[in-house]
Formats: structure tokens, C-alpha cells, sequence
């Protein structure tokens, strides 16, 4: 079945530790975003990548990382200077960036700092 | 700047009874609009969504919106709500012609609770 993959489905981190949160996708899609969701605040993004190679920052990037070295791959890193990083990480997908494609979430990764 | 407001965080209905979200949104040409739901602790599925055409757009689920220009609105609607409806519930906006945008916006969510 093609879709959206995020591992783990939980994570805890110490304060001041990275960590790397994983998202796969088998459905061919050229685009990938990460979001991030707090209770009452909706979704906001944080990093999308339109290709391979390629990412912009979305509206709060800071403290926040990228990567996307394969088509299939988009991992994200929570750095140590995200100073709130507890919430729950959407990651998803689309044939493109026009506006008019429908994005595929995956499952969601919920973070908490201890 | 393109935005999305639901005015109403959290809605309780009871089963059986018909259900409106609302949802209002700012961008000067004609968006494209989107109804995403999420269930508690998972991803965002995908309801239905407007590019152009007829108003009145079906979906999933047995849900229905209509976008209406002169209001700024896309509001979601279903006839008899299934306890299985309890969900969260997210209005979307895209088209990015004249922002350099190039991902969804979305409203802050409308809880739904549905009654017995």
C-alpha cells in the first residue's frame, strides 16, 4: 500500500539533545512538508521541499532542520535551540506545490521534552 | 497574505442531528479550499476540497461544503451526524499564484463532540 510513514510514534528527549524524526513516503511525490500542531493553533509548517535537494523554511523554522537527499526521505531535526519543541510533528506529501494538490499526512510523531 | 479562520473551536452535537463548521478565509483571487479531519492521536484525512466549478463540492463520509464567494466562505455541513463523526476537523486554504507560497494554510481546527 503506498503512503506516508513517520517513526517513532512517540519520542522523548532531554532538554538540550537533537533528535531526528523520520518520514518516508512511497507514493512518487515530488513535494514533502513537515508541520508541527499545538492544541488550539491549528497546523503550522515548519520546512517544505519541493524537490530532491531542495527545501524552503515555512513560518517557524527557527530551531528546526532539513534534509532531503532522496525522493522518498524528509527527515526533521529538533535542535537544541527550539526552546518549546513538545507538540506532535506532521509530516506530509504532494504530487507538487501549485496550491491545487491535495497533501497526504502521515500518522504523526508526538515529542515530548522531559 | 492568505488565511483561514473556523470561528468555532469546539462544537457538540447530538447523533442524528445535522452538523455546519464554519470556515472563513482571506486571499484576493479564487482559492483553492480544503476539509481535512483528524482523529484523535493520527494524521489529517483528506474530506474534500474546491478549485472551481459548481459550488456545492461532496466528499467522504457523507459530507458536503459550499463556497460562497460574496461571504468568504466554505463552510462544511452533513445531514445526520454518526457518533464516529467525534473528530477534529481543519479548513484549509492554497493557491499560491501571488505569494510564493508554496504549501497549505490552515485554520485552527473545530472539535466536534457528538452526543448520544
Amino acid at each position: 500500500d503506498g503512503g506516508i510513514t513517520q517513526s517513532p510514534k512517540y519520542l522523548f528527549r532531554k532538554e538540550g539533545q537533537n533528535v531526528t524524526l523520520s518520514c518516508e513516503q512511497n507514493l512518487n511525490h515530488d513535494a514533502m512538508y513537515w508541520y508541527r500542531q499545538d492544541p488550539g493553533q491549528g497546523l503550522r509548517l515548519i520546512y517544505y521541499s519541493q524537490i530532491v535537494n531542495d527545501f524552503q523554511k515555512g513560518d517557524i523554522a527557527e530551531g528546526y532542520s532539513v534534509s532531503r537527499e532522496k525522493k522518498e526521505s524528509f527527515p526533521l531535526t529538533v535542535t537544541s535551540a527550539q526552546k518549546n519543541p513538545t507538540a506532535f510533528y506532521l509530516c506530509a506529501s504532494s504530487t507538487g506545490t501549485s496550491g491545487s494538490n491535495e497533501q497526504f499526512f502521515g500518522p504523526g510523531t508526538r515529542l515530548t521534552v522531559l | 497574505a492568505q488565511s483561514v479562520t473556523q470561528p468555532d473551536i469546539h462544537i457538540t452535537v447530538s447523533e442524528g442531528a445535522s452538523l455546519e463548521l464554519r470556515c472563513n478565509y482571506s486571499y484576493g483571487a479564487t482559492p483553492y479550499l480544503f476539509w481535512y479531519v483528524q482523529s484523535p492521536g493520527q494524521g489529517l484525512q483528506l474530506l474534500l476540497k474546491y478549485f472551481s466549478g459548481d459550488t456545492l463540492v461532496q466528499g467522504i463520509k457523507g459530507f458536503e461544503a459550499e463556497f460562497k464567494r460574496s461571504q468568504s466562505s466554505f463552510n462544511l455541513r452533513k445531514p445526520s451526524v454518526h457518533w464516529s463523526d467525534a473528530a477534529e476537523y481543519f479548513c484549509a486554504v492554497g493557491n499560491f499564484m501571488d505569494t510564493g507560497r508554496r504549501a497549505l494554510t490552515f485554520g485552527s481546527g473545530t472539535r466536534l463532540q457528538v452526543q448520544p
